[in-house]
């Protein structure tokens, strides 16, 4: 049982730069969550989606996209990397909203240079 | 101002102590409320629901105040294991959906010998 696997772990690009984060998750969980967390701010939320072919704006969406067009994925893409989306990106799937545990996988350091 | 905001810390305890973390929400409508814990360059993990009528896990008891919309967890008889940073979390009901998990930026606990 796998759980929630990123990909990629780790990922250097410059400004300008396009790239996808893939967030796969084997639990069947409705809810799926993307979060970046950065020094001193703790995590924020980009998007989330509340089951398959939906997606919902977080605290921070711009600058971002996402897909989630099976239930396992949820993409989350960068179409014009600025230096300021340089962070770590954590992936996260929930079963029921009640319950609260989040299923994180390991973080994506992303560097955008 | 932020939707969920926590004690700033960092708390320096020793081994033994007692130590309380509080956390404050600005939706009055939010439905639940949970505690993670993150370790150093890991991803959070749940450490506790929180209830209406306050619960308790071993050493860490929380509490909910719906009026005074604020949330605390205590921490009795703090060991070495406990150092972490804690992390506070509201599902916050937002354009009818409950999927709206927010994180505080977190309270930062190292306790010593």
């Amino acid at each position: 049982n796998a759980g929630v696997t990123q990909t990629p772990k780790f990922r250097v690009l410059k400004t300008g730069q396009s790239m996808t984060l893939l967030c796969a998750q084997d639990m069947n969980h409705e809810y799926m969550y993307w979060y970046r967390q950065d020094p001193g701010m703790g995590l924020r939320l980009i998007h989330y989606s509340v089951g398959e072919g939906t997606t919902a704006k977080g605290e921070v969406p711009d600058g971002y996209n996402v897909s989630r067009l099976k239930k396992q994925n949820f993409l989350l893409g960068l179409e014009s990397a600025a230096p300021s989306q340089t962070s770590v990106y954590f992936c996260a799937s929930l079963r029921q909203t009640n319950t609260g545990e989040l299923f994180f996988g390991e973080g994506s350091r992303l560097t955008v240079l | 101002r932020k939707e969920v905001e926590q004690d700033p810390g960092p708390f320096n305890v020793p081994e033994g102590a007692t130590v309380a973390f509080n956390c404050t929400y600005s939706n009055s409508a939010s439905q639940s409320f949970f505690w993670y814990r993150q370790d150093c360059r890991k991803e959070p993990k749940l450490l506790m629901s929180v209830y209406s009528s306050g619960n308790e896990d071993g050493r860490f008891t929380a509490q909910l105040n719906r009026a005074s919309q604020y949330i605390s967890l205590l921490i009795r008889d703090s060991k070495l294991s406990d150092s972490a940073t804690y992390l506070c979390v509201v599902n916050i009901l937002y354009g009818g959906s409950q999927g709206n998990l927010i994180f505080g930026k977190g309270t930062k606990l190292s306790v010593k010998p």
